[in-house]
Parts: C-alpha cells; structure tokens; sequence
C-alpha cells in the first residue's frame, strides 16, 4: 500500500539557521503533496503544496522540492524562528483517492 | 471567526460508554473528513463526507458510526469505548476542486478510562 515516511524524527536547528526536513513516499502514482504544521495542542496547519508536474514552488520563507525520480519531498525553512518549533508532516494525495495519506512528523526544535 | 470547529476540545470517559464529537464548517467545502491522531503523533484518516454522502471508511470498527446532517456538519459517535480509542481526533475540510485545500480542526482529545 502507499507509504510516506520520514528521514529524521526529531531535528535541531539553530536559530536564524535554515532547516530542512525530508519525507519519502512509495506511491509513484500520488500527484498531490502538502507540508502541514502542528503546533502543540492544535490541529494540521498548511504551509505549502506541490502538484506532481512541478519540482518546486516557494512561499514566505519555505520551499518545497519533488523529486519524483526517487520519490522523495523536502521543505526548506529559511532563517528559522522560535516560531518555526512544532511537528511537520508531509501528506499525499493521488487524483481519484479523495484522502490525504500522512507520514510520521519531524519534530522541529529551535536551539535559542 | 473558526473554519473549522470542534467540540468538545477534551473528552474524558469511562470505559463502555457512548460519546459524540461535533464538528461544523464555515468554509462551504464539500467534503469533510475525520482523521484519527495517536499517541505517536500519526494521522491516519477514519472517514470522509461528499456533500453528506460516505465516501471512505477505512476500516474502522463500527463503534465509530459518522453521521453527516448536512454538508457543513460532520459528527462523529462512538458506541461502547475502549481504552485503545484514546486520541486526538481532527476533523478536516476540503473543497475538493483544483485547490484541493484542506482546512484542519484543532482537534477533540478523547480519553478513555
């Protein structure tokens, strides 16, 4: 069945660095993903998608890289901020499934 | 104003007993769903709603019984909970077009005792 997964469960980055989280997928039929953002005690929040025809796409400080040779997705934060601290998830989709498929969370922690 | 709302935020309750999560939607999505968030952080979807139609049921037991009023309400109620039904449940919306969107909310922790 179709899988996402994380590289790294955890990832610690200094302040005002630039942090990157990694996900891989197995499904090569998916042709939708989105990073989601969980803070403590609240639910899934958007950061960004990439569409399967796409290899990139940025936003306010973030970036999203497909790479669907080898099936894998990252987001790029850019100078991270204390507020940047929280669980992402990378999340698939394939056209006709109507469900988003989640993988395990990194959780993000700022080192002051 | 909240897009997508939850109640009860925290639900705590014993063993056996029939509880209902109430979730409602001011975004005009047509499809609604409910995810389940364990202890380790996975989300995995329960169900989703087309317009108050069942569209997905993955495989939960049938405690979990949605039901769907109209097509900006999705509840979730659960017969006879067991200890391994401790959770956050999500509830989420989607419009379901190019934009697919979904639009999360923050959530109802269940616990079982």
């Amino acid at each position: 069945g179709e899988s996402v997964g994380l590289h790294l469960p955890t990832l610690s980055v200094q302040e005002g660095d630039n942090s990157i989280i990694n996900c891989a997928y197995s499904n090569s039929a998916s042709d939708y993903f989105i990073w989601y953002k969980q803070e403590s005690g609240k639910g899934p929040q958007f950061i960004i998608d990439i569409r399967s025809n796409m290899d990139k796409r940025q936003g306010q400080r973030v970036t999203v890289l497909l790479n669907k040779t080898v099936k894998h997705l990252s987001l790029q934060i850019a100078a991270t901020q204390p507020g940047d601290s929280a669980v992402y998830f990378c999340a698939e989709e394939f056209f006709g499934n109507e469900k988003l498929t989640f993988g395990t969370g990194t959780r993000l922690t700022i080192i002051p | 104003d909240t897009a997508v709302s939850q109640t009860p935020k925290y639900l705590v309750t014993q063993m056996g007993n029939d509880k209902s999560i109430k979730c409602e939607q001011n975004l005009g999505h047509d499809t609604m769903y409910w995810y389940k968030q364990d202890s380790k952080k996975f989300l995995k979807i329960m169900f989703s709603y087309n317009n108050k139609e069942l569209i997905i049921n993955e495989t939960v037991p049938n405690r979990f019984s949605p039901k769907s009023p109209d097509k900006a309400h999705l509840n979730l109620h659960i017969n006879s909970l067991e200890l391994g039904d401790s959770a956050v449940y999500f509830c989420a919306s989607s419009p379901r077009d190019n934009n697919y969107g979904y639009t999360f909310g923050s959530g109802t922790r269940l616990t079982v005792v």
